[in-house]
C-alpha cells in the first residue's frame, strides 16, 4: 500500500530565508502521481502541484520549486525568499495507479510553516 | 461556478445520532471524495466514487457510508455518531487522476 511520510512536523523561519519542506513517499506502483496541497489558517486546501511518475523534471512556479527524485522516493518543496503568507500547513499526497476503480489518494501528516516578519 | 459546496459547515451531534454531510460541485468531474481531518493530522480517505453509481472505499470507511445517484453529488452518511468521528470533513473532486479540488469543510463534533 502506499504511503507518504512528512518527517518535519513544525519548521519556523524569518521572512527571506528560503525553506525545503520534505515528502518521502512508498508505492510499489510505476505509475502513480505526487501532489502538493497549501492549508492555510482559514482551513482550506489549495492545490499546488501535480506531478506524475514520468516526468522527473523539477518545477519551478515563481518563488516554489519542486524537485522530484525517483532514485529515493522523494518530492520535495522550496519556498525561496519566504513570505508570512506562506505560513501555512503543506501537504504531500501520492495518488497510485489512478484509473477505473482505483483512485485512493494518501496525504502525508503534513508540515506547519511558520514564517516570522 | 460555485466549485464544491458542502454543508453544513458546522454541526454538533450527540452520540447515537445520525446525519447526512451534503456535498455538491458543478464542474462535472467524474471523481469525489470525502475525507476527515483530525486535529494535527493529515487528511484520510473515507469513500470515493469514479463516476455516478459507482463507489468504493478508502482507508477509513467504518461508521460511514455514501451514495453517488447524480455527477453532482455525492453525501456522505453517519449511521451511529460516536466521539471518534469528530473532525473536520473535506469533500473533494477531480477530472480523472488530475488535481483534486476540495470543498470548505464541515466541522463536526460528536458529543
Amino acid at each position: 500500500a502506499q504511503k507518504v511520510t512528512q518527517a518535519q512536523t513544525e519548521i519556523s523561519v524569518v521572512e527571506k530565508e528560503d525553506v525545503t519542506l520534505d515528502c518521502v513517499y512508498e508505492t510499489r506502483d510505476t505509475t502513480y502521481y505526487l501532489f502538493w496541497y497549501k492549508q492555510p489558517p482559514s482551513g482550506e486546501l489549495v492545490f499546488l502541484i501535480r506531478r506524475n511518475s514520468f516526468d522527473e523534471q523539477n518545477e519551478i512556479s515563481g518563488r516554489y520549486s519542486w524537485n522530484f527524485q525517483k532514485s529515493t522516493s522523494s518530492f520535495n518543496f522550496t519556498i525561496t525568499a519566504s513570505q508570512v503568507v506562506d505560513s501555512a500547513v503543506y501537504f504531500c499526497a501520492l495518488s497510485e495507479a489512478p484509473g477505473y476503480n482505483n483512485n485512493d489518494m494518501r496525504f502525508g501528516a503534513g508540515t506547519r510553516l511558520t514564517v516570522k516578519p | 461556478n460555485a466549485g464544491v459546496t458542502q454543508t453544513p459547515k458546522f454541526r454538533i451531534l450527540k452520540i447515537g445520532q445520525s446525519m447526512t454531510l451534503q456535498c455538491t460541485q458543478d464542474m462535472n468531474h467524474n471523481y469525489m471524495y470525502w475525507y476527515r481531518q483530525d486535529p494535527g493530522m493529515g487528511l484520510k480517505l473515507i469513500y470515493y466514487s469514479v463516476g455516478a453509481g459507482i463507489t468504493d472505499k478508502g482507508e477509513v470507511p467504518n461508521g460511514y457510508n455514501v451514495s453517488r445517484s447524480t455527477t453532482e453529488d455525492f453525501p456522505l452518511r453517519l449511521e451511529l455518531a460516536a466521539p471518534s468521528q469528530t473532525s473536520v470533513y473535506f469533500c473533494a473532486s477531480s477530472y480523472s487522476s488530475n488535481e483534486q479540488f476540495f470543498g470548505p469543510g464541515t466541522r463536526l463534533t460528536v458529543l
